[in-house]
């Protein structure tokens, strides 16, 4: 059975502060995509990153990093410099390989004071 | 930018009641989704199409729920007769390509809000 956790329910930080949200997953499919998705208080989701489980290296995108470890199952997400505007909540997911459901954990509100 | 549209917003209806919800997809995407999310929980898969059938459904697609895609453009989410815990933000997205190694961004609309008293 597939299944993500995001054990963190909510984080607070003040502006300017790192952030890392936790994701792990479970599955017994050999190729796999994990994903994250923001979804800010206007509610819709916004896609912020597909990774293909064969592909380990690290990413980075302006403040935004993503670190895959097949080693632990996990595939976290880090803000760096957080600002105002990154408080939402945010989505990990997983997906097979010949299938188009997401699998969804139960999401990570962030929550940015200034 | 191109986007995913979903009509209504948000839809107030009695128990027993049928509910359509609707969406646009972008216009040269081929695979069409719903999920839901109910209030402060995950966003659950309910259901695919491709190629004018659904491809994939979860078991929370009973018998009551049911898609379509009647002219090219609107894709819908029917609900026969709906309960109290249909209560729930269902969104509707789409991507150019489906499942495998295709699978990439899927575009979310922003959800229409369905209370069922």
């Amino acid at each position: 059975a597939q299944k993500v956790t995001q054990a963190q329910t909510e984080i607070s930080v003040v502006e300017k502060e790192d952030v890392t949200l936790d994701c792990v997953y479970e599955t017994r499919d050999t190729t796999y995509y994990l994903f994250w998705y923001k979804q800010p208080p206007s509610g819709e989701l916004v896609f912020l990153i597909r990774r293909n489980s064969f592909d380990e290296q690290n990413e980075i995108s302006g403040r935004y990093s993503w670190n895959f470890q097949k080693s632990t199952s996990s595939f976290n997400f880090t803000i760096t410099a957080s600002q105002v505007v990154d408080s939402a909540v945010y989505f990990c997911a997983l997906s097979a390989y010949n299938t188009d459901k997401l699998i969804f954990g139960t999401g990570t509100r962030l929550q940015v004071f200034p | 930018e191109p986007e995913v549209t979903q009509t209504p917003s948000h839809q107030v209806t009695q128990m027993g009641q049928e509910v359509i919800l609707r969406c646009v997809p972008i216009s040269n995407h081929l695979y069409f989704y719903w999920y839901r999310q109910i209030l402060g929980q995950k966003v659950e898969f309910l259901v695919s199409f491709y190629n004018n059938e659904i491809s994939e459904k979860s078991e929370i697609f009973d018998d009551q729920f049911s898609v379509e895609r009647p002219d090219g453009s609107n894709f819908t989410l029917k609900i026969r007769s709906t309960k109290l815990e249909d209560s729930a933000m269902y969104f509707c997205a789409s991507t150019k390509h489906g499942g495998g190694a295709e699978t990439g961004e899927l575009f979310f609309g922003e959800g229409s809000r369905l209370t069922v008293l």
